[in-house]
């Protein structure tokens, strides 16, 4: 089965500064991958999502994420972090075209 | 607004008593899922629904019962509370397909006493 592992629990970026959010998956064949944010006491916001084509997908935001077979990746990136994006994100995969598994996320905390 | 509605917002429970959490979606989708969603451990899938009828397990199904007796609705039944399904509890929708994205509830928080 497909999974998505996000190996940063807490990641601190100043504000102004570039992220990046680290999202590593498991699956033989392509994967459907997606990132979300939940800004707190909030449900879930689509960022993007990668199926097919070209490898670097622009979201909202100002986010991108780049698909990167070898790596088994789709981290995500912003080149300059607002107060505004302190937030949780998650990265996910659609397991078997049914489940839509997520990861265990990554709490961004933006410092002045 | 079309989108999904959650009900209650918040509950507090006595252990053993048996609780529905209500969804509901006007999107069409064909999909749902109920997930819960507890500090380090992200969300974790419950059961889900592909299509009107149909169910399945997801990785925490345990304690946990759904019905799709329709494409809007999807209830989640705790027959019988236990403060570890203390949590917050999320539903989505999204049309089944592999790349189509799912739409949130606000959550329903739920403290089992």
């Amino acid at each position: 089965a497909q999974s998505v592992t996000q190996p940063d629990i807490h990641i601190t970026v100043s504000e102004g500064a570039s992220l990046e959010l680290r999202c590593n998956y498991s699956y033989g064949a392509t994967p459907y991958l997606f990132w979300y944010v939940q800004s707190p006491g909030q449900g879930l916001q689509l960022l993007l999502k990668y199926f097919s084509g070209d490898t670097l997908v622009q979201g909202i935001k100002g986010f991108e994420a780049e698909f990167k077979r070898s790596q088994s990746s789709f981290n995500l990136r912003k080149p300059s972090v607002h107060w505004s994006d302190a937030a949780e994100y998650f990265c996910a995969v659609v397991q078997g075209f049914q489940k839509l598994v997520f990861g265990t996320g990554t709490r961004l905390l933006v410092s002045p | 607004i079309a989108g999904i509605t959650q009900a209650p917002t918040s509950q507090i429970l006595a252990a053993g008593r048996r609780m529905t959490l209500r969804c509901t979606q006007d999107m069409r989708h064909n999909a749902m899922y109920w997930y819960r969603q507890d500090l380090g451990l992200g969300l974790r899938l419950i059961h889900y629904s592909n299509t009107a009828g149909t169910t399945g397990k997801g990785e925490v199904p345990d304690g946990y019962s759904v019905s799709r007796a329709n494409t809007d609705d999807f209830p989640l039944t705790l027959a019988s509370a236990v403060p570890s399904q203390t949590s917050v509890y999320f539903c989505a929708s999204r049309q089944e397909g592999a790349a189509t994205e799912a739409f949130f509830g606000q959550g329903t928080r739920l403290t089992v006493v």
